[in-house]
């Protein structure tokens, strides 16, 4: 069973970078797509972003100037990090894992982290 | 355009059948990937490529596609299965995903 586990710094200031990392336990890192998700309170779901173990990386073309999404493949680990955060990014981060460039599919996510930008 | 369009919100009976849709150019290109979200809790996926399901899904969830619009249906729908419901799909130029603003699914 792959488990997503998930972390990172929960209250930012705005113009602050936000940063979380999501480990993979369990099951194969290479062969995916590892995605980051995130959802506004009350909102729906807006993808932001995906890397392939071997580094091809897709953004959210309305969120790509202040993204950036690694990859560890040593640690089975993947991370985001989002610059210049405002009060609009606060949101529950889920980290999760996609079948691949050919499918939009995402079968496993992590639990995830709220995120609160707040002066 | 990439983007996805969801009814905000549909009700069923019951044990009734329901269709939830999901319209986007981009199907034309991607089959439909269904979630399904309760309160509090990270999404699921119930069904996804041609009518595909992971293990543990019930079998009256089924997708199905026709032109512009995939469709999840849940036949005999139950108490819960309330919840909201999200399409996603990729981008037919660049391959960046995008989701469906969900549709709340009400069993009455």
């Amino acid at each position: 069973q792959v488990q997503l586990q998930q972390w990172g710094a929960g209250l930012l200031k705005p113009s602050e970078t936000l940063s979380l990392t999501c480990d993979v336990s369990s099951g194969s890192f290479s062969g995916f797509f590892w995605s980051w998700i995130r959802q506004p309170p009350g909102k729906g779901l807006e993808w932001i972003g995906e890397i392939s173990h071997s580094g091809t990386i897709n953004y959210n073309p309305s969120l790509k100037s202040r993204v950036l999404v690694s990859v560890d493949t040593s640690k089975k680990q993947f991370s985001l990090k989002l610059t210049s955060v405002t009060a609009a990014d606060t949101a529950v981060y889920y980290c999760a894992r996609g079948l691949g460039i050919w499918s939009p599919a995402i079968d496993y996510w992590g639990q995830g982290s709220l995120v609160t930008v707040s002066s | 355009s990439s983007e996805l369009t969801q009814d905000p919100a549909v009700s069923v009976a019951l044990g009734q059948t329901v269709r939830i849709t999901c319209q986007g150019d981009s199907l034309r290109t991607y089959y439909a990937s269904w979630y399904q979200q309760k309160a509090g809790q990270a999404p699921v996926l119930v069904v996804y490529g041609k009518n595909m399901r992971p293990s543990g899904i019930p079998d009256r969830f089924s997708g199905s596609s026709s032109g512009n619009t995939g469709s999840l249906t849940i036949t005999g729908a139950q108490a819960e299965d309330e919840a909201v419901y999200y399409c996603n799909s990729r981008d037919s130029i660049d391959h960046h995903v995008v989701f469906g603003g969900g549709t709340q699914l009400t069993v009455l």
